[in-house]
């Protein structure tokens, strides 16, 4: 077990809706990445958060969001929710030192997403 | 621009014979290398990592990469499979300046079978 904790495991939701996931980090961690991964594929890099502000993007649109808290959990908001949207959302923590981009990542179980 | 590219999508080796998942990679920067296994239904889990240290790099449940510059390459290598490292095993590329997001690319994922 990594201690990275996200809920929920499965959700179910209709094009247009919103959505928001969760993540625990694992304690003492201070970074969280988010990814998506589809089906058949790797993960994608959704975006990084590092003591709160986003610390890096990948190439999402504006409707996929998130938020890091002062206890350094996270949620990732996706709006607007289109079918192609249907994923398994992993949230992975690190410790991060100066922005190093070198720490081990250590990933949730991911909350699988679909889209109807 | 920095990319990784796993060779092969699909690898079967028998119970005990050497296993060999190929991973060649781009990048501007010195790179962070790293392999990590899905199991189904689980998260991402870390094998091994490469950070400029030693170029020859052992990881977790008898895993090694080595990192060859001439050739762009990490391959990842067991000398004999075992029954349960049939999982989805995928490369992993991270790098750029410090001030930037961190850039992390996955590959597209080797799913290793192992034959009785």
């Amino acid at each position: 077990e990594t201690g990275v904790t996200q809920s929920p495991t499965h959700l179910i939701k209709t094009r247009g809706q919103q959505v928001t996931l969760r993540c625990s980090s694992q304690s003492g961690h201070n970074t969280v990445s988010w990814y998506q991964q589809a089906l058949g594929q790797g993960p994608q890099f959704i975006f990084q958060y590092y003591r709160e502000e986003e610390n890096g993007r990948g190439n999402f649109p504006p409707r996929f969001s998130g938020l890091q808290f002062p206890n350094y959990s996270s949620e990732l908001n996706v709006n607007a929710l289109e079918l192609d949207d249907s994923a398994l959302y992993l949230c992975a923590s690190s410790s991060l030192k100066d922005r190093e981009v070198k720490n081990i990542q250590y990933f949730g179980a991911g909350t699988r997403l679909s889209v109807l | 621009a920095q990319s990784v590219t796993q060779l092969d999508s699909h690898v079967s080796v028998s119970e005990g014979t050497p296993v060999l998942l190929r991973c060649n990679y781009s990048s501007s920067y010195s790179p962070s290398l790293f392999w990590y296994v899905q199991h189904p239904n689980k998260g991402l889990q870390l094998l091994l990592k490469y950070t400029s240290a030693a170029t020859l790099v052992k990881g977790i449940n008898g895993f090694e990469a080595e990192f060859k510059k001439s050739e762009t390459s990490f391959h990842l290598t067991k000398p004999s499979a075992h029954m349960s490292d049939a999982a989805e095993y995928f490369c992993v590329v991270s790098s750029g300046p410090y001030s930037s997001a961190s850039k992390i690319i996955f590959g597209s994922g080797t799913r290793l079978s192992i034959r009785p």
